[in-house]
């Protein structure tokens, strides 16, 4: 079964940059998934932030990146304001028509 | 602009069979590269693709449901449908439906989802 695991939480002073990861386990995440990340605050339907590793879509700040990290996806905020608190999930295209989301990080700006 | 809305029954018990239907604007189904995939995210926990479903007819369906689920499209309607059969309570969560980008490797619009609860 393929799974994809990001960090659970993570905290960040305002201004202050992360480094959000989407692993694989059957092995390396490479551009050939297409990663992409999504933005969901509680409640909200989510928001379509990064695609194709690391094209950001219209009107998102680029304050956001994605890239391939190692054998990881990563998305990046640097300088995080305080609405950028959210929940963030990365998402792999396996091929044949087949998605897999990853298990989402919870983002505290404090 | 492209707008998609999720309707169906709020309630359903278990063992029941759910029937979600995808209502979209902006685009059609009968053109070429155009994709509608279904999503679903429990309380509390992550995203789930559930089903997509192609301009051609083509269907594509999660591993570890796809013996429980139907996608089908009425392009005349410009509308999708999810039936998900034998219902449980741990298939309560609120259901999207998303647009997918032409290239087919990620979702580019989203509805506004809609809570389903399975409780008897």
């Amino acid at each position: 079964q393929t799974v994809v695991t990001q960090e659970p939480s993570f905290s960040v002073s305002p201004g202050g940059t992360i480094t959000l990861t989407c692993a694989l386990n059957s092995g390396s995440v490479f551009t050939g998934y297409y990663p992409s990340w999504y933005q969901q605050t509680p409640g909200q339907t989510p928001r379509t932030l990064i695609y194709k590793t690391n094209i950001r879509s219209f009107g998102v700040p680029n304050r956001f990146s994605g890239s391939i990290l190692g054998n990881k996806a990563a998305l990046t905020i640097t300088g995080a304001q305080a609405d950028d608190e959210s929940d963030y999930y990365c998402m792999l295209y396996m091929g044949d028509g087949i998605y897999v989301f990853g298990t989402g990080t919870r983002v505290t700006v404090l | 602009q492209v707008t998609l809305k999720e309707s169906g029954p709020a309630l359903v018990k278990p063992t029941q069979t759910l029937t979600l239907t995808c209502s979209f604007s902006g685009f059609s189904l009968s053109t070429r590269g155009m994709r509608v995939s279904w999503i679903r995210q429990p309380p509390g926990k992550a995203l789930e693709w559930l089903a997509r479903i192609d301009w051609d007819d083509d269907e594509f369906y999660s591993t570890s449901l796809k013996t429980r689920l139907t996608i089908s499209k009425d392009t005349s309607k410009n509308q999708v449908v999810l039936t998900m059969t034998n219902m449980d309570p741990v298939d309560t969560a609120t259901y999207y439906c998303a647009r997918v980008e032409r290239s087919g490797w990620f979702f580019d619009y989203w509805g506004q989802g809609m809570l389903v609860t399975v409780s008897s």
